[in-house]
C-alpha cells in the first residue's frame, strides 16, 4: 500500500537558519503531494502542494519539489523564524486511493532566537 | 466562516464508557472524515463520507461508528471506550464529494481523549 516516511525530529535550529525536512513516498498510481503544518494546540493546514512530477509547491517561504525519479517532496525554507516551530506532515493521496490521505509520522520543528 | 468545529476539546473517559464527538463544517463541503493522531504515526483515517447519506471504513475504523447527521455534521461515536483509544482525533472537509486527488483537507482544532 502507499506509505510516507519523513526524517525523525525534533530538528532544532537557529533563527535564519536553512531547513530541509526530507520526505519519501511509495505509492501505486500517480499520487498529489502535499505539506500540512500544525501549529502548537491547533489542527492541521496546508502549507503547499504538488499534483504531477516536477511541480513544485511554495507558500510562506517552504518550498518542496515534486521528484518522480527518486519518490521525494523534500521541504525546504531558506531562512527560519521563530514562528515556523511547529509540526510538519507529509502526505500523499493517489487517484486509486479516494477520499484517504496517507500521512507521514510528521517532524517537529523548534526554532530558537 | 468558523471552517470546523470540534466538541469537546478535551475528555476523560474509564474504560467502558461511551461518548460521541461532534463534528460540523459551514463551508458546504461534500466530503467529511475522522483521523486520530498518535505519536509518531501521524494521522490515521478512521472513517469517512464522501457525501450526505454515505459513510466508509478507513484505515483503523474498528471500535468506532460514524454518523453523517446532514451536510453539515459528522459525528464520531465510541461505544465502549478502550485504553487503546486514548489519543487525539481530528475532523476534516473537503469540497468536492468525490474527493479528487488534489482536494485540499480542512482540519477542525482536535479533541483530546484520555481513557482510563
Amino acid at each position: 500500500g502507499d506509505s510516507v516516511t519523513q526524517m525523525e525530529g525534533p530538528v532544532t535550529l537557529s533563527e535564519e537558519a536553512f531547513l530541509t525536512i526530507n520526505c519519501t513516498y511509495t505509492a501505486t498510481g500517480y499520487p498529489s503531494l502535499f505539506w500540512y503544518v500544525q501549529y502548537p494546540g491547533e489542527g492541521l493546514q496546508l502549507l503547499l502542494k504538488a499534483t504531477k512530477a516536477d511541480d513544485k509547491g511554495s507558500n510562506k517561504g517552504f518550498e518542496a519539489t515534486y521528484r518522480k525519479e527518486t519518490t521525494s517532496f523534500h521541504l525546504e525554507k531558506g531562512s527560519v523564524q521563530v514562528s515556523d516551530s511547529a509540526v510538519y506532515f507529509c502526505a500523499l493521496i493517489t487517484n486509486n486511493a479516494g477520499n484517504m490521505l496517507t500521512f507521514g509520522g510528521g517532524t517537529r520543528l523548534m526554532v530558537k532566537p | 466562516n468558523a471552517g470546523v468545529t470540534q466538541t469537546p476539546k478535551f475528555q476523560v473517559l474509564k474504560t467502558g464508557q461511551s461518548m460521541t464527538l461532534q463534528c460540523a463544517q459551514d463551508m458546504n463541503h461534500n466530503s467529511m472524515y475522522w483521523y486520530r493522531q498518535d505519536p509518531g504515526m501521524g494521522l490515521r483515517l478512521i472513517y469517512y463520507s464522501a457525501s450526505e447519506g454515505t459513510t466508509d471504513k478507513g484505515e483503523v475504523p474498528n471500535g468506532y461508528n460514524v454518523s453523517r447527521l446532514n451536510k453539515r455534521e459528522f459525528s464520531l461515536r465510541l461505544e465502549s471506550a478502550a485504553p487503546s483509544q486514548t489519543s487525539v482525533y481530528f475532523c476534516a472537509s473537503t469540497p468536492t464529494a468525490t474527493g479528487a486527488s488534489t482536494d485540499t483537507q480542512y482540519f477542525g482544532p482536535g479533541t483530546r481523549l484520555t481513557v482510563l
